[in-house]
């Protein structure tokens, strides 16, 4: 059965300072991973998705995340963040064909708090 | 209107009361979801339709009704519910069986209804 762990329950950074949020995943195929943002009172925004090719995807608001297979993990960064950055982030893993999206399985979240 | 839209965002009913939640989408999508989310879980899937047929209910207990009227249209009916109901309930459509696999999977989500229990 497929699962995301993501390890990190809360983060705080600072303002400005660099951003690494971590998914390590379990598939018994190639997976198609993604990333999405939840801000407060508002429902799940997808920030960037891994289908194939390049393992270093981009996203939306300046977000990134790579890919490694060797290490079952699809962490997202971001060099610089901003106070509009605070959110909860979840990341999932899917079977990657059509028809499919409802076997999506989402990690529990990281909550991420930015200080000024 | 564009994207999902879900109404009402809140909601407080008693163990004895019949609500509806409402989502309706914008996209052409031809598939519809209702997620369950609870503090500190993760999210659960509870409905799918797709092409307006159910195709997934994951054994969500009977107090929870969906209906799809048609490709735009989904609902919650609720009925006697308990407190541990008490959620944020997020709708989310996708465009499914298309041969352009880059949107296949790929989760649009309204911004919930907070319902509360009493």
């Amino acid at each position: 059965a497929q699962s995301v762990t993501q390890p990190d329950i809360h983060i705080t950074v600072s303002e400005g300072a660099s951003l690494e949020l971590r998914c390590n995943y379990s598939y018994g195929a190639t997976p198609y991973l993604f990333w999405y943002v939840q801000s407060p009172g508002q429902g799940l925004q997808l920030l960037l998705k891994y289908f194939s090719g390049d393992t270093l995807v981009q996203g939306i608001k300046g977000f990134e995340a790579e890919f490694k297979r060797s290490q079952s993990s699809f962490n997202l960064r971001k060099p610089s963040v901003h106070w509009s950055d605070a959110a909860e982030y979840f990341c999932a893993v899917g079977a990657g064909r059509a028809g499919t999206a409802s076997k999506l399985t989402f990690g529990t979240g990281t909550r991420l708090q930015v200080t000024l | 209107e564009t994207g999902v839209t879900q109404t009402p965002r809140h909601l407080v009913m008693g163990m004895t009361n019949k609500k509806s939640l409402k989502c309706e989408q914008h996209l052409g999508h031809n598939a519809m979801y209702w997620y369950k989310q609870s503090a500190k879980k993760p999210l659960e899937l509870m409905f799918v339709y797709s092409l307006e047929e159910r195709v997934e209910n994951n054994s969500v207990p009977s107090r929870f009704s969906p209906e799809c009227p048609n490709s735009s249209h989904l609902f919650l009916h609720l009925h006697t519910l308990q407190p541990e109901d008490s959620a944020l309930y997020l709708c989310a459509s996708s465009h499914e069986w298309d041969t352009d696999l880059a949107g296949a999977n790929v989760l649009t989500f309204g911004a919930g209804s907070r319902l509360t229990v009493l």
